[in-house]
């Protein structure tokens, strides 16, 4: 089963604030993920990659991924109204070949 | 960066009639292309597969049929919609990766929108 879920939000923060987004795959065998931020009408942008568990830091954006409970985390620190947009997590599984299984989406919005 | 480009951008066609979707790579050689498409408020949902020169493999529930992919080059890659029907407005979006594998690369995605 190639699962990826998400909390659909809205997730609301005020400006400043961390925001933080959550995503739970089904996969253990699970290999690559990735975050990616989607604004209305547009396409997916990568935000960032992570492989090894642990944490990986990209100036305001953090990526967490535990494999033993097979979940994946995006942190927005110092958080900004640009920022609002649909947050999409991508896993590429060992069931879907080489593609990227994505995730609802939850829909963040941050309030100045 | 690598880019995709993704033609065209928006379409408005006739129930019956076929759309063709192009993707190009234009500065790698993309040697797998994924197909999405994308309903109001869902996610990206992936149609089908295709490795240059071979034939995609679709997901189940997708009417090979119905969505041609066709993968000749290793630039281009093709999604025609035949005997669209309204059912089949969606935004449909490529996905290219080359054989380093070393990141997907989206195309700006195509507004299709039956009438």
């Amino acid at each position: 089963q190639k699962e990826v879920e998400q909390n659909s939000g809205p997730l609301s923060v005020p400006e400043g604030a961390i925001a933080s987004l959550n995503c739970t795959y089904s996969d253990r065998g699970s290999q690559s993920f990735f975050w990616y931020r989607q604004y209305s009408g547009k396409s997916p942008e990568l935000i960032m990659s992570i492989y090894s568990n642990g944490d990986k830091e990209d100036g305001r954006f953090t990526a967490q991924l535990n494999k033993a409970s097979q979940y994946v985390s995006l942190l927005i620190r110092d958080s900004q109204p640009s920022d609002s947009a649909t947050y999409l997590c991508a896993v590429r599984t060992s069931q879907a070949g080489t593609a990227l299984i994505f995730g609802k989406g939850t829909t963040l919005s941050v309030s100045s | 960066g690598a880019v995709v480009s993704q033609h065209p951008s928006r379409v408005i066609c006739k129930s019956g009639t076929s759309v063709k979707i192009e993707c190009r790579s234009l500065d790698f050689q993309a040697t797998t292309m994924f197909w999405y498409r994308q309903f109001p408020k869902q996610s990206l949902m992936l149609m089908a597969t295709s490795n240059e020169g071979s034939k995609a493999t679709y997901e189940q529930g997708v009417e090979k049929d119905k969505f041609l992919i066709n993968h000749a080059s290793l630039t281009l890659s093709t999604l025609t919609v035949t005997s669209a029907h309204p059912e089949d407005s969606s935004f449909y979006i490529c996905s290219a990766r080359d054989s380093a594998g070393s990141g997907y690369t989206f195309g700006s995605g195509t507004r299709l929108t039956v009438v």
